[in-house]
């Protein structure tokens, strides 16, 4: 079964700086995975996505690596701002499809990224 | 604006009542899910539909029901079944592609949070 860790679970840095957040997973068989941010009491918005095939995706001040070898990821922010504190979810989904072809998320707990100005 | 929408976002309920919480989706996509949060756990999966009229359990539908008449609504109804219905519900939907280079990247609604007493 697969498992996907976030270490650590809360972190806080000074404007600026630029930080890397980790996801670790059990099952390297793995179809895609995708960071999300969320705001207190909101739904998920979607950063990147990285498919089984890539290593990194780019957007903005963000980028994030996969290395399926060693079950992890991450998501590097450079430059960070107060306007980045949220939540950061990585989930991902298995390989083996299910009956018709949509993919399952499996989460990890996320973590609470706070940028203090 | 193509996304998701989620009514209401607040919901009271006495404990002994069903309620039902709606989402809706007009992003075309084919595929529709329904998570819960609880603070300090991941996401976790109650329903999940590919097609319309099809829908599968995901791994906490005990006390749950779901229909799927149309492409774009996906409606999750709490009965007085489930034990802990005070949650946040997030629904997604993504597209289940025809190819194996189809991302099966999930987009969310905003959430509906549910208060039992």
């Amino acid at each position: 079964k697969q498992e996907v860790t976030q270490i650590p679970a809360a972190l806080s840095v000074p404007e600026g700086e630029n930080l890397v957040l980790n996801c670790s997973f059990t099952d390297s068989a793995i179809y895609n995975l995708q960071w999300f941010r969320q705001d207190p009491g909101k739904g998920l918005t979607s950063l990147l996505l990285i498919q089984s095939s890539q290593r990194e995706q780019t957007s903005g001040r963000l980028n994030a690596s996969l290395d399926k070898s060693s079950g992890r990821s991450t998501l590097y922010i450079a430059a960070s701002q107060p306007g980045d504190s949220a939540t950061y979810l990585c989930a991902l989904s298995g390989a083996r499809k299910t009956q018709g072809g949509s993919e399952k998320l499996v989460f990890g707990k996320g973590t609470k990224l706070t940028v203090n100005p | 604006d193509g996304g998701i929408t989620q009514s209401p976002k607040y919901l009271f309920r006495k404990e002994g009542q069903n309620v039902t919480l709606s989402c809706e989706q007009n992003l075309n996509h084919d595929a529709m899910y329904w998570y819960r949060q609880d603070p300090g756990q991941g996401l976790r999966l109650i329903y999940y539909s590919q097609i319309v009229n099809d829908f599968q359990k995901g791994d906490i539908a005990e006390g749950y029901s779901v229909s799927r008449e149309k492409k774009e609504s996906f409606p999750l109804t709490v009965t007085s079944a489930q034990k802990n219905p005070t949650a946040f519900y997030l629904c997604a939907s993504s597209s289940t592609g025809d190819s194996a280079l189809s991302s099966y990247e999930q987009y969310f609604g905003p959430g509906t949070r549910l208060t039992v007493t």
